[in-house]
């Protein structure tokens, strides 16, 4: 079946630009996670959708940052005013519920901040 | 806080041989740990989880120790082949919080 996937691959933008990232999870998953990789380093946790509920925005780095999940389903990751430290590959992931341990991943999107 | 650390960053090493990956982990009340394989322009994929009562899981030439007194786990890769070249994450995942606290990884590299 699908998989979870992202677009775009690949982008790349001025610094000062805003930029939307999108995720659509694996049909019927509930929860979805959005994570960000910088070079070399480990993922970093951004925010949590478990259905209806609210989510979890403790990782966002900084009010630049929302993400939004319609329906449900698709997630958008979105990064005003880009700086050049928001360069990085972002990933989102789905599981079946929160407790699931097995999360599914997407191939990312690699953001590149000139 | 938890923190996991991967040793080393990146390793070598000739087709065929077993070879051991390390992660350790600074708080031992984890609720599991994982280890996953990221290959470049693919997303992650879970190769194997422990849960915090277990000490070992294994799947085909993969096999993961789990020492939580220690802070450590290892991934253990028998027989490696050039298909196993890729980079390694272990995720650790905190009592019932469902956040992952990750390693940087290590990138392996099998040379045929």
């Amino acid at each position: 079946g699908a998989g979870v996937s992202q677009s775009p691959s690949n982008k790349v933008t001025e610094k000062g630009k805003d930029v939307e990232l999108r995720c659509d999870p694996i049909s019927g998953h509930t929860a979805l996670y959005w994570y960000r990789q910088s070079l070399g380093q480990g993922l970093e946790f951004l925010i949590y959708f478990q259905g209806n509920s609210a989510p979890d925005k403790s990782g966002l780095p900084s009010d630049r940052f929302s993400a939004e999940r319609t329906g449900g389903s698709v997630s958008t990751l979105t990064i005003q005013r880009t700086q050049q430290e928001d360069s990085a590959v972002y990933l989102c992931a789905s599981s079946w519920t929160a407790s699931q341990d097995t999360q599914y991943f997407g191939p990312g999107t690699r953001l590149t901040v000139l | 806080k938890q923190e996991v650390t991967q040793i080393p960053a990146a390793l070598s090493v000739p087709e065929g041989e077993n070879l051991v990956l390390n992660c350790s982990f600074t708080d031992s009340a984890i609720y599991n740990l994982q280890w996953f394989r990221q290959d470049p322009g693919k997303g992650l994929t879970s190769l194997l989880l422990i849960q915090s009562s277990q000490r070992e899981q294994t799947s085909g030439r993969l096999n993961a120790s789990l020492d939580k007194s220690s802070g450590r786990s290892t991934l253990y890769i028998a027989a490696s082949q050039p298909g196993d070249s890729a980079t390694y994450l272990c995720a650790v995942r905190v009592d019932s919080n469902y956040q992952l606290i990750w390693g940087a990884g290590t990138k392996l590299i099998i040379k045929p």
